[in-house]
């Protein structure tokens, strides 16, 4: 069975503080992606990034960046210089690589995270 | 750009009505999928298909029904409307072996 837990519920920071959103995930394929996702007030959730398990090289995008740890099953997210357009609900998620390429996603609980002006 | 289409941004029901929603993605996507997404809990999964006329039961398909009749096509249906389905539903669509979705706008279901 495959789990994604993300801890933090909600958080609150001010404008252009860095932050940090944690994912811890368990899953017993050996082989996996992790993702993240961003789910702003508009109900949509936006695709941010996948990560292939081969492959814990971070990865920045701009103010994003993704530290991702095979040995502690973690694959955090970080925004740097945090913006009010930033303030969104957060997922992160897991699926298996299947042969098939019919992936089911497991999601986490999310973080609320607020961006205070 | 893929596009997913869910029919209603909100919508109203009487307990025990039958309720459709349908979602509708329009770049050959091959699998999609139904969520729903509650406080607490995050996005579970009820149903998913990944082909015309194929289905697969998720993690909590109970009360509910799904037909794919056409490839651009998922419904979701509540048989007998229920106040515990109130919640905010998802429609998603992937390419196979792309590997991430693409959402819709969701629709808000309120059950009273």
């Amino acid at each position: 069975a495959q789990k994604v837990t993300q801890a933090q519920t909600e958080i609150s920071v001010v404008e252009k503080e860095d932050v940090t959103l944690d994912c811890v995930y368990e899953t017993r394929d050996t082989t996996y992606y992790l993702f993240w996702y961003k789910q702003p007030p508009s109900g949509e959730l936006v695709f941010l990034i996948r990560r292939n398990s081969f492959d814990e090289q971070n990865e920045i995008s701009g103010r994003y960046s993704w530290n991702f740890q095979k040995s502690t099953s973690s694959f955090n997210f970080t925004i740097t210089a945090s913006q009010v357009v930033d303030s969104a609900v957060y997922f992160c998620a897991l699926s298996p690589i299947s042969n098939f390429g019919n992936e089911k996603l497991t999601f986490g609980t999310g973080t609320r995270l607020t961006i205070i002006p | 750009d893929v596009k997913v289409t869910q029919s209603s941004r909100y919508l109203v029901k009487r307990t025990g009505e039958k309720v459709f929603l349908e979602c509708v993605q329009d770049m050959d996507h091959e699998n999609m999928f139904w969520y729903r997404q509650d406080p607490g809990l995050g996005l579970r999964l009820i149903y998913f298909s990944y082909d015309v006329k194929m289905k697969e039961k998720g993690d909590i398909p109970e009360g509910y029904s799904v037909s794919r009749e056409k490839k651009e096509r998922f419904s979701l249906i509540l048989e007998s409307a229920s106040t515990n389905q109130t919640s905010m539903y998802l429609c998603a669509s992937s390419l196979r072996e792309r590997y991430g979705y693409t959402f819709g706008s969701g629709t808000r279901l309120t059950v009273v």
